[in-house]
Parts: structure tokens; sequence; C-alpha cells
């Protein structure tokens, strides 16, 4: 089964730092990996994918991943953090079931906080 | 959280009652997912749906069910037999759920349900 960690519980940044919240991976075959944010109480939303291609994927509000094969690794980073970044981010990797039919594995979670 | 939506935000209930959870998309979508969201857990998958008429058991589906009459609309019923239902529930959608397709998947806002 593929999954995906989230060694984290919580980082936190000053505000105008570079942040990286990290997450592994343990698949078979080659992974489609996922980054989302949910801010309190709000459904989650989409921030980038990772499929195939540059290692460095960009994303929503100004993020990128890095796509680190070697490390199974898919940390998501921005260059300078803002306090409204502070949210719940998760990764997630997609796993293919024998009937074709795909869905998504999420990790546990990571808190970020951003100070001003 | 466009195209998806649930209702209520918050719902409260005594044991012992079922209650059903709304979803509906207007993203044409064909596969539809019910998450279970519990602090410093993630999200554990309890039922999805590839088409109309059809769904599938996730990881914890005991003590839940769902129904997929119209693409749309995808509805949980948590029953009395669900031991501990207080949680946030999400539902998604996406796209196509077979191979070819990335998979990103994207949810509605959320429903708090608390159970006293």
């Amino acid at each position: 089964a593929q999954s995906v960690a989230q060694p984290e519980d919580q980082v936190k940044v000053a505000e105008g730092n570079p942040l990286t919240v990290k997450c592994t991976y343990s698949v078979s075959g080659n992974p489609y990996l996922f980054w989302y944010v949910q801010y309190p109480n709000r459904g989650l939303q989409f921030l980038l994918k990772y499929i195939t291609g540059d290692n460095l994927v960009k994303g929503s509000y100004g993020f990128e991943a890095e796509f680190n094969k070697s490390q199974t690794s898919f940390h998501l980073k921005k260059p300078s953090a803002l306090v409204s970044d502070s949210a719940l981010y998760f990764c997630a990797v997609r796993e293919v079931e024998n009937t074709g039919f795909q869905k998504l594995v999420f990790g546990t979670g990571t808190r970020l906080l951003v100070s001003p | 959280d466009g195209g998806i939506t649930q209702s209520p935000k918050y719902l409260f209930r005594k044991e012992g009652q079922n209650v059903t959870l709304s979803c509906e998309q207007n993203l044409n979508h064909d596969a539809m997912y019910w998450y279970r969201q519990d602090p410093g857990q993630g999200l554990r998958l309890i039922y999805y749906s590839q088409i109309v008429n059809d769904f599938q058991k996730g990881d914890i589906a005991e003590g839940y069910s769902v129904s997929r009459e119209k693409k749309e609309s995808f509805p949980l019923t948590v029953t009395s037999a669900q031991k501990n239902p207080t949680a946030f529930y999400l539902c998604a959608s996406s796209i196509g759920p077979y191979s070819g397709r990335s998979g990103e998947q994207y949810f509605g806002p959320g429903t708090r349900l608390t159970v006293t």
C-alpha cells in the first residue's frame, strides 16, 4: 500500500523567513504526490501536485514543492512566510486499486504557525 | 471549496439518533468520497463512489451508510451503530476515478457533527 509520512506535527517560523513542511513517501511504482492546505473549520484546498517532469513544482499562493526520488521526499516550501500561511498542511499520495480506481492516501498533517 | 457544498455546517444530535449529512457537487465529477477527520489522525476514508448507483466501503465504513442516486449527490448517514460519531466530516470529488487521471480531489467546506 502507498503511504506518506509527515514527521512534524508542528512547524513554527517567523514571518518573512523561508518555510519547509516535510513529507516522505513509500510507494510501488512512480508516485503521484499532492499537497493540500486546510484553514480552521474549512475543507482542504489543493495547492500543488507532482506527476512527472521537473522536480520543483510550483503551486498556489507562492508555494512550491521539491520532489526527491533518492530521499523519497516531497517537501513543501515557500521562500518568505506570511502570517496568513498559518494552517494545517496535508501531504497525499495517489493509490490505484486492482480495479483501476484511484484514491488519495493522506498524511496526518502538519500545523504551520507563522509568527509576526 | 467552490463547486462542492455540504450542509449543515454544524450539526448536533443526541446519542442513538441517525443523522444524514448532505454533499452536492456541480463539477460534473464522476467520483465522490467521504472522509472523517479527527485531531492528530488526518483524513480517513469512509465510503467512495465511482459512478451513480455504485459505492464502496473505505477504511472505516462501520456505522455509516451512503447512497448515490444522482451524479451530483452523495449523502452520508451516520447511524446509531457508529460508536464515536463526533468528528469533522469532509466530502470530496474528482474528475474521474480511473487511471489516466492525476487523481486530485476537490473538497467541500465540511460538516462538524457533535453527538451528546
